[in-house]
């Protein structure tokens, strides 16, 4: 079966602290990985893909994540986060098969900076 | 350049009306899709159009959904008698090849 797991529902952590959230997924065939960042009563802002190549990938606002495929992650990463990072983040996948495109969404992780 | 827009922003209506959702996607992407974000079901995905092909209505809830996209650009979400557990954000998102734009979503609250 093919799913997307976000462990961690909230991630409270100190401003200028380092930050992961988890990402792990299930799949028989290829993936394509993205992390989305939604701010309050706005949409989804795309912060990073992996589509191939390298499996370090970096993304806005100084987030990077890498594609394990042995574990079937794609944690995403900050090493130093600033108050506007507060915000909810959603792992997505689209698996590589015929018909839709369409991204299937962790349930999300609600990254809280504390001053 | 212009993102994904969408209208209206907020809609609030009673019960067993039917509402009429608006896309208006990236100038350019072929790939239109429609997902559906609420408190107990996170985000879903609802319909998938790709240029002059037959969309993907494997996502739609019930028969009460339908969508279309004229000339291949704007697409219109419909929702026929309304329910309360129709309450959510829609979002609609454009691509190209796979990655996705998504809209700032439109606020449904069926009373």
């Amino acid at each position: 079966a093919q799913s997307v797991t976000q462990l961690d529902s909230q991630v409270p952590v100190f401003e200028e602290a380092p930050v992961e959230l988890r990402c792990n997924y299930s799949s028989s065939v290829s993936v394509y990985l993205f992390w989305y960042v939604q701010y309050p009563n706005q949409g989804l802002q795309l912060l990073l893909k992996y589509l191939s190549g390298s499996t370090l990938v970096k993304g806005i606002n100084g987030f990077e994540a890498e594609f394990n495929k042995s574990q079937t992650s794609f944690h995403l990463r900050k090493p130093s986060v600033h108050i506007s990072d507060t915000a909810e983040y959603f792992c997505a996948v689209s698996f590589d098969q015929t018909g839709a495109n369409n991204l299937f969404f962790g349930t999300g992780t609600r990254l809280t900076v504390i001053p | 350049g212009a993102g994904v827009s969408q209208s209206p922003s907020n809609k609030v209506t009673e019960k067993g009306k039917d509402v009429e959702l608006r896309c208006d996607p990236i100038s350019g992407h072929t790939a239109l899709y429609w997902y559906r974000q609420s408190l107990g079901q996170g985000l879903e995905f609802l319909i998938y159009f790709q240029g002059n092909s037959a969309p993907d209505k494997s996502g739609l809830p019930s028969d009460r959904f339908s969508a279309e996209r004229t000339g291949g650009s704007v697409s219109t979400l419909t929702i026929q008698r309304t329910q309360q557990e129709d309450s959510a954000v829609y979002l609609c998102a454009s691509s190209v090849v796979r990655e996705q734009y998504f809209g700032p979503g439109t606020r449904l609250t069926v009373t």
